[in-house]
């Protein structure tokens, strides 16, 4: 079965940082990955995924992620964030038609 | 184009009371349907999904029941509720088959049980 594990709780940073979060995920096949945003009180939207093709991937709102197959892992980045981009942000990875989350980053900004 | 609704947004039920939250998708046919429970440090856990109507399957033995009267409805129940329910429970729906497809999320149920 597949798993996601996202070993940083919450991360704190300051506006016009960078930002990277961490995502390692074990699945027996090649995976697909997700990464998913969620602001307070509201439901998940997708910032971006990997299916195959080019390792480095851009979405939404600026941020990018790097699947590295040898390190098992699909870390998001940012440049610079805004305050907007305060929320909690899952990783997943997709198997048998069914995602699979990690449990979560929750991201603080400060001025 | 697709919309999900959830409702309701909120509530707050007492301990043995029974729920009932619904969800329908509109603007798309014969979804995978998925009920996450949110638990407050827990990230999402995937409690049922439907692949069709009548089609439940159940993730984790649980107080709660999933049904798919309709194509595009899926009801999530209990006949009583523990302390343990209380949580955030999110709806989603994906395309039928496509494996690497994303989900598409409601905006949750907020539900506290006293």
């Amino acid at each position: 079965a597949q798993s996601v594990t996202q070993p940083d709780i919450h991360i704190t940073v300051s506006e016009g940082a960078s930002l990277e979060l961490r995502c390692n995920y074990s699945y027996g096949a090649t995976p697909y990955l997700f990464w998913y945003v969620q602001s307070p009180g509201q439901g998940l939207q997708l910032l971006l995924k990997y299916f195959s093709g080019d390792t480095l991937v851009q979405g939404i709102k600026g941020f990018e992620a790097e699947f590295k197959r040898s390190q098992s892992s699909f870390n998001l980045r940012k440049p610079s964030v805004h305050w907007s981009d305060a929320a909690e942000y899952f990783c997943a990875v997709v198997g048998n038609e069914k995602l699979t989350f990690g449990t979560g980053t929750r991201l603080t900004i400060i001025p | 184009s697709q919309t999900i609704h959830q409702w309701p947004a909120t509530l707050v039920q007492p301990v043995g009371s029974p729920l009932s939250l619904e969800c329908t998708v509109e603007g798309t046919s014969n979804p995978n349907l998925y009920w996450y429970r949110q638990a407050a440090g827990r990230g999402l856990q995937l409690l049922f999904y439907s692949v069709g109507i009548g089609q439940i399957s159940s993730e984790v033995p649980q107080n709660l029941s999933a049904s798919r009267p309709q194509d595009r409805q899926f009801i999530l129940s209990s006949k009583k509720l523990l302390l343990s329910d209380s949580g955030f429970y999110l709806c989603a729906w994906s395309v039928v088959a496509t494996r690497g497809g994303e989900l598409f999320f409601g905006e949750g149920s907020r539900l506290t049980v006293l």
